[in-house]
């Protein structure tokens, strides 16, 4: 079974509105975080945010925010105020565990175009 | 400022070649990685070590060995490279943190011809 699952491959957002990229885990652990990377078109890998899966509040960096609905095993990622450098791809991942040691998996990404 | 140091950036190998690609962290990180990046495939873990001196397989280890040859370096080497080895390779590394997020390197893309 797929641990992450993005069943976007591609998205279009307008200018200035808000857009939302799925996620789903399978994890059996009790502590594990979710991630959501960005891959612009450069090809470099960064970090925007994360949600440890003991964290009550939904966690939110500037823009970007994550709508953490738990007994779904959903991660989404709200995007507020698309900005065209907002266009790259997108990619969720979990860590299993607590420990330096653990493996992070990744989803297979949503390419989010935004639209002038 | 390095971060995640990649080398080479970009490689052509014929069918049977071998090569290592390197990578180094000056951020003191116990974990390394390394991913390979194929198109609607996402990222998948090739190997991983936990820290200096242990290493363990991820999901797509056949064909690859890695060394982790100090705290700062983990290589990636190809024995016999084959076309299906075609990819962007990306090493990562992180610590113990609240997030302990994955630091990436900016990626090596191997063509395998």
């Amino acid at each position: 079974a797929q641990k992450i699952t993005q069943t976007q491959p591609g998205m279009f957002v307008q200018e200035k509105e808000a857009v939302t990229l799925d996620c789903t885990y399978d994890t059996s652990d009790q502590s594990y975080g979710l991630f959501w990377y960005k891959q612009p078109s450069s090809g470099e890998m960064i970090f925007l945010i994360y949600q440890g899966s003991y964290d009550e509040q939904n966690a939110t960096e500037g823009r970007y925010s994550l709508n953490f609905q738990k007994a779904r095993k959903s991660a989404n990622l709200v995007i507020s105020a698309s900005q065209l450098g907002d266009s790259a791809m997108y990619f969720c991942a979990m860590r299993e565990g607590r420990d330096t040691g653990n493996q992070f998996y990744f989803g297979t990404g949503t390419s989010l175009t935004v639209i002038p | 400022n390095a971060g995640v140091t990649q080398t080479p950036k970009f490689q052509v190998l014929k069918t049977g070649q071998s090569m290592t690609l390197q990578c180094a962290q000056d951020m003191n990180h116990n974990s390394m990685y390394w991913y390979r990046q194929d198109p609607g495939m996402g990222l998948r873990l090739i190997y991983y070590s936990a820290s200096e001196g242990t290493t363990d397989k991820g999901e797509v280890p056949n064909g690859y060995n890695v060394s982790r040859l100090n705290k700062r370096e983990f290589s990636l080497r190809l024995e016999s490279a084959a076309p299906s080895q075609t990819s962007v390779y990306f090493c990562a590394s992180r610590d113990r943190g609240r997030a302990g997020e994955l630091f990436f390197g900016e990626g090596s893309r191997l063509t395998v011809l």
